[in-house]
């Protein structure tokens, strides 16, 4: 099975800061990496799929990258409505999803 | 606009049965295959079962094969899960979630049902 690890598991951060969160696999898993927001009380969101793209609706400030094993989602400018807790997960060996163990980003 | 809505969650005790009901609409269910997914109170995200759009391929986790049975209706535009033998960490948030491909992961979730197994 492939394992997912993200880092780092908490941050704190302040509006206007660039954040990067780190999201490793256990064995290749080409491009098929995905990003989602989750906020309190609510379902997960798709933010970037495929690595890079930008699911519809999703703000450009948030962008992935990545390939092979190692993956990065950045957030080039935090905004009050971002923080949130962060999931990565591979769809690589569909129909078995992996998540990774989520990052959560606190004000500061 | 796509929804999915769960519902069939409560109070269940160990060594129970439930069954979860996933009423999808806004778009053409039957041409996409769907997963469960499950979130115990704090921790992070599970995937649990999928189900191709034909009910052709279906997969499991290790954590509740041989316990779980996911199931459809394109019929009735419907996604099941039948839970027996429960146990207490088997308490999550269940969501239905859509996949559209390989590539593209969860689109859409639903926004939950809490299965509680506890005596």
């Amino acid at each position: 099975d492939i394992q997912m690890t993200q880092s780092p598991s908490s941050l704190s951060a302040s509006v206007g800061d660039r954040v990067t969160i780190t999201c490793r696999a256990s064995q290749t898993i080409s491009n098929y990496l995905n990003w989602y927001q989750q906020k309190p009380g609510k379902a997960p969101k798709l933010l970037i799929y495929a690595t890079s793209n930008l699911q519809s609706g999703v703000p450009s400030r948030f962008s992935g990258s990545g390939s092979g094993t190692d993956f990065t989602l950045t957030i080039s400018s935090l905004q009050p409505e971002d923080f949130a807790t962060y999931y990565c997960q591979q769809s690589y060996t569909i129909p078995s999803l992996t998540f990774g163990g989520g990052t959560k980003v606190e004000i500061k | 606009e796509v929804q999915l809505v769960e519902s069939g969650g409560g109070l269940v005790q160990p060594g129970g049965s439930l069954r979860l009901s996933c009423a999808a609409s806004g778009f053409s269910f039957s041409s996409y295959s769907m997963d469960w997914v499950r979130q115990a109170p704090g921790k992070g995200l599970e995937w649990v079962s999928y189900i191709s759009s034909s009910s052709s391929t279906i997969s499991y986790a290790d954590s509740v094969k041989g316990r779980f049975t996911i199931s459809r209706d394109n019929a009735k535009n419907s996604l099941y899960l039948h839970m027996n033998s429960l146990r207490a960490e088997d308490t999550a948030v269940y969501y239905c979630a859509r996949i559209p491909s390989m590539v593209q992961g969860v689109d859409y979730w639903g926004q939950g049902t809490l299965v509680t197994v506890s005596s």
